[in-house]
């Protein structure tokens, strides 16, 4: 079974903070997303990155950055946490290999609250 | 850039009912389809996925779902919902560059 782990279930900072969330998967794919979810907006792209050292902006990067330096590890950073940011982060991992037809596996979620 | 709607942010059905939460999109190609369902305060979970061959797709906990090409359809069905359905649903389409575009959400009430 694919697992994706987020580092952090719950998580509470204050405004200025920098904040990073982690993310981890074990089977090996190729590809990794950041989402932030929010009621009535549904999972808005955040980044994503189809390699090592690679990435590239989703819908919103604006206020993010991430870094993936390991094929296994994609990390979400907020440089100076605002209370707009506060939501739910999910993490994601996807094959390039046919074999799973596109299909995401996505970890537990953290749920930051920014004061 | 493709578009998903589910029509319908928020259903509610009886225990025993019939479960019906729509999803359009819009392609020209063929995409892959999917729903995913998302618990409380959990991860999203993938429900059932639609790629060639068989237009009605069976997936986990009897729920089922057929693309409707003309229509541009993938609606997800469940003859009888149980309490334990009670959930956030997304539609999602995946199109051959593999970007992922969502659905914003249904949110399933089963009452009792």
């Amino acid at each position: 079974d694919v697992k994706v782990t987020q580092s952090s279930r719950y998580l509470v900072k204050r405004t200025g903070e920098k904040v990073f969330l982690e993310c981890v998967q074990d089977m090996d794919h190729e590809n990794m997303f950041w989402y932030r979810q929010d009621p009535g907006l549904g999972l808005r792209l955040i980044y994503f990155s189809y390699d090592v050292k690679m990435k590239e902006k989703g819908d919103i990067p604006e206020g993010y950055s991430v870094s993936r330096e390991k094929k296994e590890r994609f990390s979400l950073i907020l440089e100076s946490a605002s209370t707009n940011q506060t939501s739910m982060y999910l993490c994601a991992s996807k094959t390039t290999s046919a074999s799973q037809n596109g299909e995401q596996f996505f970890g537990p979620g953290t749920r930051l609250t920014v004061l | 850039a493709q578009s998903v709607t589910q029509l319908g942010s928020h259903v509610s059905v009886s225990e025993g009912a019939l479960v019906l939460l729509r999803c359009n999109y819009s392609s020209s190609v063929p995409p892959y389809l999917f729903w995913y369902v998302q618990y409380p305060n959990q991860g999203l979970q993938l429900l059932l996925k639609y790629t060639t061959g068989a237009t009605l797709v069976k997936g986990i906990n009897g729920f089922e779902a057929e693309f409707k090409k003309s229509e541009t359809s993938f609606h997800l069905t469940k003859p009888s919902a149980h309490m334990s359905d009670a959930a956030e649903y997304f539609c999602a389409v995946s199109d051959p560059g593999n970007q992922f575009y969502f659905g914003t959400g249904t949110s399933l009430t089963v009452i009792p």
